[in-house]
């Protein structure tokens, strides 16, 4: 069974840096084809693609926040963080990571629960 | 975005409802589709155009034609009132985009 579950600060403040952990079991970041992926949503507001890393260490990012972001993995700890710099409150959002199982399929199957992140001073 | 959805539809309980979802990068790349449900995250109800993962009931169905796909709910329940979501690759084909989302009401 495919869990992830991610973690970080709840509050920040402008033009701080977010740092969020997706923990995951049930696969590994080192089998050929699978990814984990970043997604954001503001309240009220539509599901924001942020950014994915392959079991290759082949990274994506977002082109409207690709300067901002940095997406990382550690396969023996079955972690991936997300590091968002220069917060705004318009990145106030809830924070999801999911599971891709084929680099070539664009579908994520299994998601985390979120995690909120409010900006604010 | 580049994928375009249609914000509300409705359909009556029982009967048959499609859900589109638009963009040139579906001519070339397979659309999934994410049901979300208050405070709840995603779902991911059909892929690669037509595949149910386990636990979807079978009266959803996807299909594409040209740059439109679509999810169709056949015999819908109230229990499918969500917002949908559509994702696929961009055009570049190197990352993912997701539609607006579609607010389905079952009435």
């Amino acid at each position: 069974q495919i869990t992830l579950k991610e973690s970080g600060p709840t509050l920040v403040k402008p033009t701080q840096t977010l740092t969020l952990t997706c923990t995951f079991s049930g696969f590994s970041l080192s089998t050929s084809g699978v990814g984990v992926g970043w997604i954001r949503q503001p309240p009220g507001k539509a599901l924001e693609w942020l950014a994915v890393i392959y079991w290759d260490d082949d990274q994506r990012y977002s082109p409207s926040l690709k300067s901002r972001l940095t997406v990382t993995k550690d396969t023996s700890a079955n972690q991936v963080v997300l590091t968002m710099t220069n917060m705004d409150p318009e990145d106030t959002a809830t924070y999801y990571c999911a599971h891709k199982p084929d680099y070539y399929d664009s579908n994520m199957n299994v998601w985390g629960t979120g995690t909120t992140v409010t900006v604010t001073s | 975005s580049e994928l375009t959805q249609d914000p509300a539809v409705s359909v009556a309980l029982g009967q048959t409802v499609r859900i589109t979802c638009q963009g040139d990068s579906l001519r070339n790349y397979y659309v999934s589709w994410y049901q979300q449900k208050p405070g709840q995250a995603p779902v991911l109800v059909m892929y690669a155009r037509d595949n149910r993962p386990s636990g979807i009931p079978d009266r959803y169905s996807g299909s594409r034609s040209g740059s439109t796909a679509a999810l169709t709910i056949i015999g819908a329940q109230a229990e499918d009132e969500a917002e949908y979501y559509c994702s696929s690759r961009d055009s570049t084909g190197d990352l993912l985009v997701f539609g607006g989302g579609t607010m389905l009401t079952v009435l």
